[in-house]
């Protein structure tokens, strides 16, 4: 079976200082994708990310950023320079190839960023 | 373009009541999924719909069961409501267009069902 570990529950930073959160998941497969989604207070999850597991290049993307390891297995997001919008919860999501859309969520890390 | 519309947002049931929930998903999605997110279990897979078939399932039991309607549409239905099925219900579709394609998921804002 799989999982998705995320031991930060809530994490509060002040703005402009940069943030990690960590993912690390579990998955005897070779083949998977790794997700990040952010689920601001409205309740619907913003797809943020897709990771193929054969793909372990960093990415950027503005502010955020992604640092892929199957070594470690972990899959961190960092937000550089927070800013109050950033607010929300973020769930990291593993998916194996072939498995028609049925992600495994870690449990969420909420993210504070106060003025 | 419109995104996933669910359908009712809020609700409220007593035990031993059924409910049903829609979603109706992006225009040209094909791929409707659903998930249930508690404070408890965090968010768990329910079942994906793909051209008005069901072709992947998580554990939940037979109470909970959907369908897709031919403009893939689709509804959810919980019977027999107990306490522990008070949740978000979320909707989210893709594209879906090969069999097992991993899209990217676009998500509705939820059904918050309160069971009393």
């Amino acid at each position: 079976a799989q999982k998705v570990t995320q031991a930060q529950t809530e994490i509060s930073v002040v703005e402009k200082e940069d943030v990690t959160l960590d993912c690390v998941y579990e998955t005897r497969d070779t083949t998977y994708y790794l997700f990040w989604y952010k689920q601001p207070p409205s309740g619907e999850l913003v797809f943020l990310i897709r990771r193929n597991s054969f793909d372990e290049q960093n990415e950027i993307s503005g502010r955020y950023s992604w640092n892929f390891q199957k070594s470690t297995s972990s899959f961190n997001f960092t937000i550089t320079a927070s800013q109050v919008v950033d607010s929300a919860v973020y769930f990291c999501a593993l998916e194996l190839t072939g498995g028609g859309n049925k992600l495994t969520f870690g449990t969420g890390t909420q993210l504070k960023v106060e003025l | 373009k419109a995104g996933v519309t669910q359908t009712p947002r809020y609700l409220i049931k007593t035990r031993g009541q059924q409910v049903t929930l829609s979603c109706s998903p992006i225009s040209g999605h094909r791929s409707v999924s659903w998930y249930q997110q508690t404070p408890g279990q965090g968010l768990q897979f329910l079942f994906e719909y793909f051209s008005e078939t069901q072709r992947n399932k998580g554990n939940f039991p037979g109470r909970f069961s959907g369908r897709q309607f031919s403009n893939s549409r689709s509804e959810m239905n919980v019977s027999t409501l107990e306490l522990g099925d008070s949740a978000l219900y979320l909707c989210a579709s893709s594209l879906g267009l090969a069999e097992w394609n991993t899209g990217e998921l676009f998500f509705g804002e939820g059904s918050r069902l309160t069971v009393l």
